[in-house]
This record gives structure tokens, sequence and C-alpha cells, in this order.
């Protein structure tokens, strides 16, 4: 069963915006935090931020911090990450994936999306 | 940040031989609660990636027996304990102890 579904690729042009989506159910983002992770070939993967739904609170690496915005909506399950200038070198595959804000004991979840490819050229 | 340094980088292996690969951190990893947040992740190619270990040993649900994770302080080691086909793929460490959590750089396992 798929736990997150993510919005299709994008082909866009340097400059322009963009806002990428996640969508997943109760279970994936109450008490959840929600990450995106970036994914260039050969670079590896980096985790971009986190946010959780139930109360709006993010994080966001130093490194994605001011280049990129998360935000979610609880009611429908959903967080999105949006660029509002876009530039080549953000040309990416980018996951968002779940797991419990309480990690602390036992087993907890640990899933991902299919992936949003975006690709950025002029 | 925390700064997880994977090795080797490339690892050919033989169906049916052991692997293992190596996961150090340039520091601790004990979070506030006495765990360490230290997990492994496959990545085959053309998938999103996939957690197999967490908590440093923990073997997720559905992931083969034959992968198991280890260590303590700042070294840990994921091991394949009879390498198949489907274990093509890039492997990285990852840590959720501090923010930003951060992943190694992949090690990228090949069958030979």
């Amino acid at each position: 069963e798929v736990q997150l579904v993510q919005s299709g690729a994008e082909v866009k042009k340097p400059g322009e915006s963009l806002k990428i989506s996640c969508q997943g159910s109760a279970y994936t983002f109450s008490n959840s935090w929600i990450a995106w992770v970036r994914h260039v070939p050969d670079k590896g993967l980096e985790w971009m931020g986190i946010i959780a739904p139930d109360d709006s609170d993010t994080q966001y690496s130093p490194s994605f911090h001011g280049r990129v915005t998360i935000s979610a909506d609880k009611s429908i399950n959903s967080a999105y990450l949006q660029w509002s200038t876009l530039e080549a070198s953000d040309t990416a595959m980018y996951y968002c994936s779940s797991r419990p804000r309480d990690v602390s004991v036992g087993p907890y979840f640990d899933f991902w999306g299919q992936g949003t490819l975006v690709t950025v050229s002029s | 940040d925390v700064v997880l340094t994977q090795s080797p980088v490339s690892l050919p292996v033989i169906v049916g031989q052991p692997a293992s690969i190596f996961c150090r951190s340039n520091e601790g990893l004990v979070f506030s609660d006495g765990n360490i947040y230290l997990n492994w992740f496959q990545q085959r190619p053309g998938q999103s990636p996939r957690r197999l270990i967490y908590k440093v040993s923990s073997r997720d649900s559905g992931v083969p027996d034959r992968f198991s994770g280890s260590g303590s302080g700042t070294y840990f080691t994921l091991k394949i304990s009879r390498v198949e086909a489907e274990d093509v793929g890039i492997y990285y460490c990852s840590q959720g102890t501090r923010w930003p959590w951060t992943f190694g750089q992949g090690t990228k396992v090949e069958i030979k």
C-alpha cells in the first residue's frame, strides 16, 4: 500500500516558481515529521527540512534555509515544497518521507514517496 | 552539522559472499533519551530510498535477516551476510540525533 504520493515531474525555466506536493493519510501525517530530501545523482541524498503538520513546526537545514519554503495542510494530509526563484542547480529528484515525532520507544515507521523529478533548464 | 563518512565508496561483491559497509561520525550520536538514531538506507536504481536498519541495529519489517547493523560511539557497520543480486544499489547511513539530520556520502554496491 502506497503511503505517500507525490506530484508529477516538472520542467521549469530558471527564475520561475514551483510548488510540489506530498499527500499521505492521517496515519502518516498525525504526530509525524514530514521531511523533504534532495537527490542529485553522484551527489547523494540531503535532508532539506522537516515539518510537523500538527502544529507547523518547521526546521530547515542551513544548506536550504532561505532557498525553499516547506508548508503543510493538516486538513488534507498534504505537505509542500516550494521555490520562488528556481535555478538550474535545483535540478534533482525530491522525495518526501514520514516518521513519527516520538521515536524514543520501540519500532517506528519510515515511509517515502515515489519522488518528484524537477528539471530546471532554459 | 554532523558529518558521516562512509567507506568504501564503491564495493564490488561476489554473490553469496559477505560484505560490510562502514560509517564514521565526527561526533557522538547519543540523543538525550539514550538512543542512537543511526539508520541505514538502501536505494536501488530508479527507486526511492528504503530504510533497512534503525537505531543502529533494529531491522525493519520485511528486511531480509542477511542485513544486520552494529556499532557504538562514532563507528557503525552494515553487514550483508551473503550478498544477493537484488542487493545492488547505493547504501547510505544517516543520523537523526541532531538537526540537521545528515546522510553519509553513500556506498555503491555492485556485483563482480
